[in-house]
């Protein structure tokens, strides 16, 4: 069971440099998440998808876009990366047929450095 | 709008010993409750949840939390520490399906647990 999966795990870039951050699901998830985790700040959220053709900003977009052409991919892209950028982004997938009572499910993360 | 506080950012316990990692909440309406657990590394994991059944929930490894809609708390415990049990854990909110379309989840802050031979 492959899951979420994440790609790159590591990558390091230049101030203003883009770059895109892969995510995929194999669960036939409906709901996925990019978070970004920070020291001491806990996860949060970037932006959320709840299907194909429909994403929404979550608490800190700025900087940030997003596409959602399948249900399985959800690229997160950079745009003229800032230093502010740097940090650890982990992207999620739940089902939408619990409520909201289902269990998120996490990649392994990409730490991001922006030099 | 909901939000999640951990006290504590670090918390050091001796093996054997209790272990208590403290969550309080704010929702406008009765939530769901999650904590996560986090390995050097890797992504979260879930450990168990509250969805407005038992207030009492156990979960994996040994771990439990209450749920007191009073305290507005959701404590998590474990009665032994183990060295394997050292890790981040999280503990995170989310609302209904009718006050949360989106079913997101907002997390705490993390509290580092370490654990003592």
């Amino acid at each position: 069971n492959a899951g979420v999966t994440q790609t790159p795990k590591f990558r390091i870039l230049k101030i203003g440099q883009s770059m895109t951050l892969q995510c995929t699901q194999d669960m036939n998830h409906n709901y996925m998440y990019w978070y970004r985790q920070d020291p001491g700040m806990g996860l949060k959220l970037i932006y959320y998808s709840v299907g194909a053709g429909i994403t929404d900003k979550g608490e800190v977009p700025n900087g940030y876009n997003v596409s959602r052409s399948t249900t399985e991919d959800f690229p997160l892209r950079l745009e003229l990366a800032a230093p502010s950028q740097t940090s650890v982004y982990f992207c999620a997938s739940r089902t939408s047929g619990q409520g909201n009572t289902g269990e998120l499910f996490f990649g392994e993360g990409s730490r991001l450095t922006v030099l | 709008a909901q939000s999640v506080t951990q006290l504590g950012s670090h918390v050091s316990v001796s093996e054997g010993a209790l272990v208590l990692l403290r969550c309080n909440y704010s929702s406008s309406v009765p939530p769901y409750l999650f904590w996560y657990v986090q390995y050097p590394n890797q992504g979260l994991q879930l450990l168990l949840k509250y969805t407005s059944a038992a207030t009492l929930v156990k979960g994996i490894n040994g771990f439990e939390a209450e749920f007191k809609k009073s305290e507005t708390s959701f404590h998590l415990t474990k009665p032994s520490a183990h060295m394997s049990d050292a890790a981040e854990y999280f503990c995170a909110v989310s609302l209904p399906r009718s006050y949360n379309q989106g079913g997101k989840l907002i997390f705490g802050q993390g509290t580092e647990l370490s654990v003592k031979p």
